[in-house]
């Protein structure tokens, strides 16, 4: 069976600051890798995903993710955060394009003056 | 990019009463739509796949008879949740797949919010 593990539960990161959000898979094949932000009371917007191909995925809003397939990682990455940043961040895995996902627990990703 | 809409966004109900929350794929036809539960400070629990024109599939632990999914147009899935209970008070959302897009890409609902009384 298919899991993520988020292993923070929350972040702070001063505004202006770079980020990374930390995210491990378990799968046994090629994964179908994404993250997700939501923010209070909110649905989910993607932000970016990985099917294949270039390992370094460029998304929405500044953000990028590299997917190591040797560390089943899927870091999410920003070089520098804007208060409006601030919300929960998941990272989820699917086993094919269309299937349904396995979502971490999430990251609340808090930003400081 | 796709939506997908969810209605209510809010509802309050008494327990023992039934409620019914819409998904609807606003400009896309989705032949399977997705039914997930999200607790506070949790994260998306998949509670059903919704099939149009068939019954839904549900995951284990998730009572048919308790949360009612009918998927009976392409662009339109719902989710009643039935004799509802102060338990049953958590986030719904819903997903549908741009299959004819091609993306691969599942889209969400905003969310709909149930607190049972």
């Amino acid at each position: 069976a298919q899991s993520v593990t988020q292993p923070d539960i929350h972040i702070t990161v001063s505004e202006g600051a770079s980020l990374e959000l930390r995210c491990n898979y378990s799968y046994g094949a090629t994964p179908y890798l994404f993250w997700y932000v939501q923010s209070p009371g909110q649905g989910l917007q993607l932000l970016l995903k990985y099917f294949s191909g270039d390992t370094l995925v460029q998304g929405i809003k500044g953000f990028e993710a590299e997917f190591k397939r040797s560390q089943s990682s899927f870091n999410l990455r920003k070089p520098s955060v804007h208060w409006s940043d601030a919300a929960e961040y998941f990272c989820a895995v699917g086993d094919k394009r269309y299937s349904t996902l396995t979502f971490g627990k999430g990251t609340m990703l808090l930003v400081s003056p | 990019g796709a939506v997908v809409s969810q209605h209510p966004s809010w509802v309050i109900c008494k327990s023992g009463t039934s409620v019914k929350i819409e998904c609807r794929s606003l400009d896309f036809q989705a032949t399977t739509m997705f039914w997930y539960r999200q607790f506070p400070k949790q994260s998306l629990m998949l509670m059903a796949t919704s099939n149009e024109g068939s019954k839904a599939t549900y995951e284990q632990g998730v009572e048919k008879d308790k949360f009612l999914i009918n998927h009976a147009s392409l662009t339109l899935s719902t989710l009643t949740v039935t004799s509802a209970h102060p338990e049953d008070s958590s986030f719904y959302i819903c997903s549908a797949s741009d299959v004819g897009g091609n993306t691969g890409e599942l889209f969400f609902g905003e969310g709909s919010r149930l607190t049972v009384l």
